[in-house]
């Protein structure tokens, strides 16, 4: 089974320039996530879609970041524009998002975009 | 809203120590807790999930276990190799958006 393929791996831009990254969960799976980390913490959640429909996007700052995911399967996540502290990984995680157990919520997650600002 | 923290945030043993990684939580509400692991420059690695009804599982050598009540979480990894080095994130599913809160994690390092 392939896993949470992320594009691309590394990216560097300057401040103010708008960057996209790509997400193709894993085949079937209805949840898709994204998450911000920054060096030295936990993921913190960004936007999270059941098929197309955004069930939680409270942390993501609207006025710079969007995401959308129209066909229920991958998704993009843009910066626009782009600023210093936005340098972080960004992880794409999956599940399956339907169902009972622990198939429905087990969270699968990419290598993740490394994005630096300068 | 829910918090995570993760004791000890490092941690260096000796190949073949046995270890206790801590999570604690501040809303017992939860839907389920996932632990994973994270290597240097990589994604995360999904070790076990535990279900709010159970109370434990295990994988190998790894073993977790999950107290509602008091909003902790243990990992225990027996007979730790230096392969096991890694960052381990605790993370906990809410019971209403099913989205998971991280902790900060626990740096390892087993030394040969």
């Amino acid at each position: 089974e392939a896993g949470v393929a992320q594009s691309p791996r590394y990216k560097i831009i300057e401040k103010r320039q708008s960057v996209a990254f790509w997400c193709n969960p894993i085949s079937g799976h209805a949840t898709l996530y994204w998450y911000q980390q920054i060096l030295g913490q936990g993921p913190k959640l960004l936007i999270q879609f059941q098929n197309n429909g955004v069930v939680d996007d409270s942390q993501l700052p609207k006025d710079r970041f969007s995401a959308e995911r129209l066909k229920g399967v991958d998704s993009t996540l843009k910066i626009q524009p782009a600023k210093l502290e936005d340098s972080a990984v960004y992880l794409c995680a999956s599940s399956q998002g339907r169902g009972r157990g622990k198939e429905r919520t087990e969270a699968f997650f990419g290598q993740g975009t490394r994005l630096t600002v300068v | 809203k829910q918090e995570v923290t993760q004791i000890p945030a490092a941690l260096s043993v000796p190949e073949g120590e046995n270890l206790v990684l801590n999570c604690s939580f501040t809303d017992s509400a939860i839907y389920n807790l996932q632990w994973f692991r994270q290597d240097p420059g990589k994604g995360l690695t999904s070790l076990l999930l535990i279900q709010s009804s159970q109370r434990e599982q295990t994988s190998g050598r790894l073993n977790a276990s999950l107290d509602k009540s008091s909003g902790r979480s243990t990992l225990y990894i027996a007979a730790s190799q230096p392969g096991d080095s890694a960052t381990y994130l605790c993370a906990v599913g809410s019971n209403y958006g099913q989205n998971f809160v991280f902790g900060p994690g626990t740096r390892l390092s087993v030394l040969p």
